[in-house]
C-alpha cells in the first residue's frame, strides 16, 4: 500500500530565510512524487513533480525538491521564503504500477513571518 | 486554457437531504477524479474516470455516494442521503493521461459542503 508522511503539521520561517517542508513516502516499486500548494478557499495548485531522471526537480515560484531514494524522501525547498508562500502544502505519491492512484499526505502549514 | 470548473462553490444542507456537485474538466482531459478533503486532512480519492468509464471507485461509499460521467466530459457527484460526516470540500481534478500515471492532475476550486 502507498502512504505519505509529512512529519511537521506546521513550519514557521522568517521571510528571506530558506525553507524546507518534509515528505517521506512508502510505495512498492518506483514512485511518481508531487507537491501541491493550497491557498485558503482555493483548490490545489501543482508545484512540481518527480518522474525520472535528475533527482533535483525545479518547479513553480522558485520551489525545488530533491528525490532521495535511499531515504524515501522528497523534501520541498526554497532558498528565500516570501510572506506570500504562506499556505498549506501537500506531498503526494503514486506508484508506477497500473491502477495505482494518488495518495496525499496530511499537509504542512507553512507560515512565513515578515 | 480554462481550468477545471466546479459548482456550486458552497452548499449547506441538512442531514438526510441529497446534494449534487458538478465538474467540467480541462478540455481534452480524458481522466477525471473526485476527491473528498475533510478539514485538516489531505484529499482522499473517491472515484476516477477514464473517459466515461470508472477506473477506481474502491473508496467511494456506494451506499450513499454516486458519480457519473455520461459523455466523457462533465461529471456529477451525488450524495443521498447526506450524513454529518460528509461535511468536507469536494475537489474535482483532471489529467490528460498522455504519460499515464506520471501525468499531472489539475484541480478545480472545490465545493465546500456543510451538513447540519
Amino acid at each position: 500500500a502507498q502512504s505519505v508522511a509529512q512529519p511537521e503539521d506546521q513550519v514557521n520561517v522568517a521571510e528571506g530565510n530558506p525553507l524546507t517542508v518534509k515528505c517521506t513516502y512508502s510505495v512498492s516499486g518506483n514512485p511518481y512524487l508531487f507537491w501541491y500548494v493550497q491557498y485558503p478557499n482555493r483548490g490545489l495548485q501543482f508545484l512540481l513533480k518527480y518522474i525520472t531522471g535528475d533527482n533535483l526537480v525545479k518547479g513553480s515560484y522558485g520551489f525545488e525538491a530533491e528525490f532521495n531514494k535511499s531515504q524515501t524522501s522528497f523534501h520541498l525547498k526554497k532558498p528565500s521564503a516570501l510572506v506570500s508562500d504562506s499556505a498549506l502544502y501537500f506531498c503526494a505519491v503514486r506508484s508506477k504500477g497500473y491502477g495505482q492512484n494518488f495518495v496525499f499526505g496530511p499537509g504542512t502549514r507553512l507560515s512565513v513571518l515578515p | 486554457e480554462a481550468g477545471v470548473a466546479q459548482s456550486p462553490r458552497y452548499k449547506i444542507i441538512e442531514k438526510r437531504q441529497s446534494v449534487a456537485f458538478w465538474c467540467n474538466p480541462i478540455s481534452g482531459h480524458a481522466t477525471l477524479y473526485w476527491y473528498q478533503q475533510i478539514l485538516g486532512q489531505g484529499p482522499k480519492l473517491l472515484i476516477q474516470f477514464q473517459n466515461n468509464g470508472v477506473v477506481d471507485d474502491s473508496q467511494l461509499p456506494k451506499d450513499r455516494f454516486s458519480a457519473e460521467r455520461l459523455k466523457g466530459v462533465d461529471s456529477t457527484l451525488k450524495i443521498q442521503p447526506a450524513k454529518l460526516e460528509d461535511s468536507a470540500v469536494y475537489l474535482c481534478a483532471s489529467s490528460s493521461h498522455q504519460r499515464g500515471a506520471g501525468e499531472t492532475q489539475y484541480f478545480g476550486p472545490g465545493t465546500r459542503l456543510l451538513v447540519l
